[in-house]
């Protein structure tokens, strides 16, 4: 069955950057894209960028574009993202989803690495 | 940006009712309409599609409709396992965009 496993909780101090990962099994990689979301305590969804893992086409919103990084091992089955220059409103649980395109539903999410930004 | 907006925040009602929770959108999407549902500690999880396509292996007791700015999810026999929030999702324009959930809380 199709997984995304992501990695684990990770603390980082204000300035810092986290790199996460997003590691997919049960369908063949190429064929889907992957989605980055986040959820802030008390707020909504904020979708942050996605990959065509096939054609390796990345987008970013512009809420994050030049901090964010998306990127991925095809050989592993693993989609990164890193989150630079971090600040204390970027904690939050960041979530990998699978979808077709760059807008698309998300039918497949992982579980979610908590990020906690503390000084 | 497209902006999204749900009514009401939170519900609470009992097993056995009926629940219409409404999504708004602040300009035009079609059918660009998607629901999920997220239980407390859990990833969310696709209910509907395209505004009123129930997702693979959703209960039937799940309907959305809506075209353009106004959309709906509707629980008719809200079962205990449906106590949860839930958000809509537009995927008409870039950036896709949440609403900020609809929280379904037992009375």
């Amino acid at each position: 069955q199709v997984q995304l496993v992501q990695s684990g909780a990770e603390v980082k101090k204000p300035g810092a950057s986290v790199k996460m990962s997003c590691k997919a099994s049960g369908y063949v990689f190429s064929s889907f894209a992957i989605h980055w979301v986040r959820q802030a305590p008390g707020q909504r969804f904020e979708w942050m960028g996605w990959i065509n893992v096939s054609n390796g086409d990345i987008k970013y919103s512009q809420t994050f574009q030049g901090r964010v990084t998306i990127s991925k091992d095809t050989t592993a089955n693993i989609v990164y993202m890193e989150v630079e220059s971090l600040r204390l409103d970027d904690t939050a649980v960041y979530f990998c989803a699978r979808g077709w395109l760059q807008l698309t539903y998300l039918e497949h999410w992982g579980q979610g690495t908590l990020v906690t930004v503390s000084p | 940006d497209i902006q999204m907006t749900q009514s009401p925040s939170s519900l609470s009602a009992s097993v056995g009712d009926r629940v219409t929770i409404t999504c708004r959108a602040s300009q035009s999407i079609g059918t660009y309409l998607n629901w999920y549902q997220q239980k407390p500690g859990e990833a969310p999880s696709l209910l509907i599609r395209s505004a009123s396509t129930l997702h693979y292996g959703v209960p039937s007791r799940f309907t959305g409709f809506g075209f353009g700015t106004d959309f709906s999810l509707t629980i008719t026999g809200l079962q205990p396992e449906d106590f949860a929030t839930y958000f809509c999702q537009q995927t008409y324009a870039a950036p896709p965009a949440f609403g900020q959930g609809t929280k379904v809380e037992i009375k």
